[in-house]
This record gives C-alpha cells, sequence and structure tokens, in this order.
C-alpha cells in the first residue's frame, strides 16, 4: 500500500512568487491534514479535511495561504505571494475515519523562500 | 490550550547505551500522547501512543514510554539502543481535536 505522498520534495522560490505543494493521502482516507516546521521549532498544525470539507483551519497563518482538497482525494495548499517566513517543511498526514486512527505523514516539502 | 516541551534538543548517546528523552505537556484537558520518529528524508513515523490503561506503553523497535500524569510527562526510553536509531523524535499529544501538537524534536544521535 502507498504512503502519503507529498510534491515537490524542494522547492525554492522568490519572494513574492507563488508556490503550490500538492498531498496525496493514503488511498481511502477520508482525514488529511496539513503541518508546517520552521526551521528549529516545533511543527505546527495548519488545517484539517473531511474528505473535501475543511474541518478546522484555524491554524492557518494569513490569508496568503489557500488550501483545497477538490473530490476528497488529494489535496493542495498555495501560498501567494510567498514571504521569507514561510520557508519551512510542510508535511502532510492521512487518518481514516475513527477518532484515534493513526495519522500516517508524507515526507515533507522544503519551501525554501529568498 | 494545550503545549508540549521536550527538554533536550540534542542527545548524543554511545552504542548498547539506554537512553531517554524527556516530554513534558501541559493541558486543562486529558490528552492522549504520542511519540513519533523522523529518519532523515522520510515522514514521521509512529512509534508508540498512550490512549488510556496500563501507563507502560511498549512501541516499536524496543521503545517504551511510560505516562505519569501527576507530573505530566510521557519520556521515552530504550534500554539499549544502535547507531540506527540516530533521527529526530517528538512528543505529540492531542485532545477531542484530532489535530497534534507537537514538541520542538529532539535530536538523538548514536555513537559508535
Amino acid at each position: 500500500e502507498a504512503g502519503v505522498t507529498q510534491f515537490p520534495s524542494h522547492s525554492v522560490i522568490e519572494k513574492g512568487q507563488t508556490v503550490t505543494l500538492r498531498c496525496d493521502p493514503i488511498s481511502g482516507h477520508d482525514n488529511l491534514y496539513w503541518y508546517r516546521r520552521v526551521m528549529g521549532k516545533e511543527i505546527k498544525f495548519l488545517l484539517h479535511f473531511v474528505k473535501e470539507s475543511k474541518q478546522d483551519e484555524s491554524g492557518m497563518p494569513n490569508n496568503r495561504f489557500l488550501a483545497e482538497r477538490t473530490g476528497g482525494t488529494y489535496s493542495t495548499l498555495k501560498v501567494q505571494p510567498a514571504e521569507l517566513e514561510d520557508s519551512g517543511v510542510y508535511f502532510c498526514a492521512s487518518s481514516q475515519a475513527a477518532l484515534m486512527d493513526e495519522q500516517f505523514f508524507g515526507p515533507g516539502t522544503r519551501l525554501t523562500v529568498l | 490550550a494545550q503545549s508540549v516541551t521536550q527538554l533536550d534538543s540534542q542527545v548524543p548517546v554511545f552504542e548498547e547505551a539506554p537512553v531517554e528523552l524527556r516530554c513534558n505537556y501541559s493541558s486543562s484537558v486529558s490528552v492522549y500522547l504520542f511519540w513519533y520518529v523522523q529518519y532523515p528524508n522520510q515522514g514521521l513515523q509512529l512509534l508508540l501512543k498512550y490512549l488510556s490503561g496500563s501507563t507502560l506503553v511498549k512501541g516499536i523497535n524496543g521503545f517504551e514510554a511510560e505516562f505519569n500524569k501527576s507530573q505530566t510527562s510521557f519520556h521515552l526510553r530504550k534500554p539499549s539502543v544502535h547507531i540506527s536509531d540516530t533521527a529526530e523524535y517528538f512528543c505529540a499529544v492531542r485532545s477531542s481535536a484530532r489535530q497534534l501538537t507537537f514538541g520542538s524534536g529532539t535530536q538523538l544521535t548514536v555513537l559508535p
């Protein structure tokens, strides 16, 4: 069974540009999460989808971040326009329906904004 | 609100020695506790979790952790480490909400 995949693995962009990160969850997982780790700090929750609906987006830092999950399958996270402080590693995780089901994490996308 | 403190950012230890990675949490509600490990260029992998019941939890790769409610701690231990245990370890908590709250991570380096 394929795990959670993320694309790209690395992205280097200039301040002001737009970047779109993609996450493909494990097939059949209704729950999809985005997290971010800024260098040297803790991994922080960004938002949670249940199928195609945003269940909780309390961690989204500002309106430059837009997450979508069309059709309840893969998800994208767009940053527009990117700022220096957006640099970090963006993790995606997915889980099945039950509350205590394990979250399976992808390898992350390392975003560098110059 | 809940938070997690991992007291050591770096832990060097010699091969076959025991190790303890410390984790303390704060929360106004009951929580569930987790330890994740991240090997280089990989995603986070669940090591073990405490949901309820026995306070001593055994996980993969010979790791175990003990939930101590009075001290609000969930320290991770292994009696004898291997070179392959070199990785970054994250303690995390969650309440009824689904999202995880992580500590800042502990880099475990096992020396030959």
